[in-house]
């Protein structure tokens, strides 16, 4: 039972290259989310998806995009990636609603150079 | 949309002792109130949520109380080990406060 991973789990890339993290879940959640974490700006949420589809802005939307073809994936994509996309990203996905609990996956690390 | 404030940003007590984590939200039509817990290197994960049904919730040495007119809940935890030591978030909607670092000194 893998419930939600993450890949790759660690990442170094430089500016202006496209990056993609890849998110997937085992437990067909239907709601899909994507936060980075920022020391002193706790959890954000960038994106996320209420089901295959389906995807809105959440509070920090700008740079990335997200597409979700399949229920068990929800990958996020830096286009061009800035130093300032430096952080720590993670993926979360809850059974039914948007305000459940939510299940987390391990993260990556992102660094832009 | 929600806005939601978390204090203290660290907290450090002794072993047994009990801690105490306040929250503040904005939005009157949220209804759903999770605590996380995440440890170093991990994701976070769910410790004990309420809803706005409820005043209080325990569950073993931790406790939620929610004042729903205030417009503010609180984790709490008693008899505090150092396996408590960790960052803990509140949660609004999909907003997250600012997150706590617990330090439980043995």
């Amino acid at each position: 039972d893998a419930g939600i991973t993450q890949s790759p789990r660690y990442k170094i890339t430089e500016t202006g290259r496209q990056v993609t993290l890849m998110c997937h879940q085992t437990w067909s959640h239907s709601y899909m989310f994507w936060y980075r974490q920022d020391l002193g700006h706790g959890l954000r949420l960038i994106y996320y998806s209420a089901a295959a589809d389906i995807t809105d802005k959440g509070e920090v939307p700008d740079g990335y995009v997200v597409s979700r073809s399949k229920t068990e994936n929800f990958p996020l994509t830096l286009e061009s990636a800035t130093r300032s996309q430096t952080s720590v990203y993670f993926c979360a996905s809850t059974p039914s609603g948007a305000f459940g609990e939510q299940f987390f996956g391990p993260g990556t690390r992102l660094t832009v150079l | 949309g929600e806005n939601v404030e978390q204090h203290p940003s660290t907290l450090s007590v002794q072993e047994g002792d009990s801690a105490v984590i306040k929250c503040t939200y904005s939005d009157s039509a949220s209804n759903y109130f999770p605590w996380y817990k995440q440890e170093l290197g991990k994701g976070p994960q769910l410790i004990i949520d309420i809803r706005s049904n409820v005043g209080e919730k325990k569950d073993q040495r931790i406790a939620v109380t929610l004042n729903k007119t205030a417009k503010h809940f609180s984790l709490h935890i008693t008899e505090t080990q150092p396996e408590d030591s960790a960052v803990y978030f509140c949660a609004a909607r999909l907003t997250f406060g600012q997150g706590t670092i617990l330090t439980v000194h043995p």
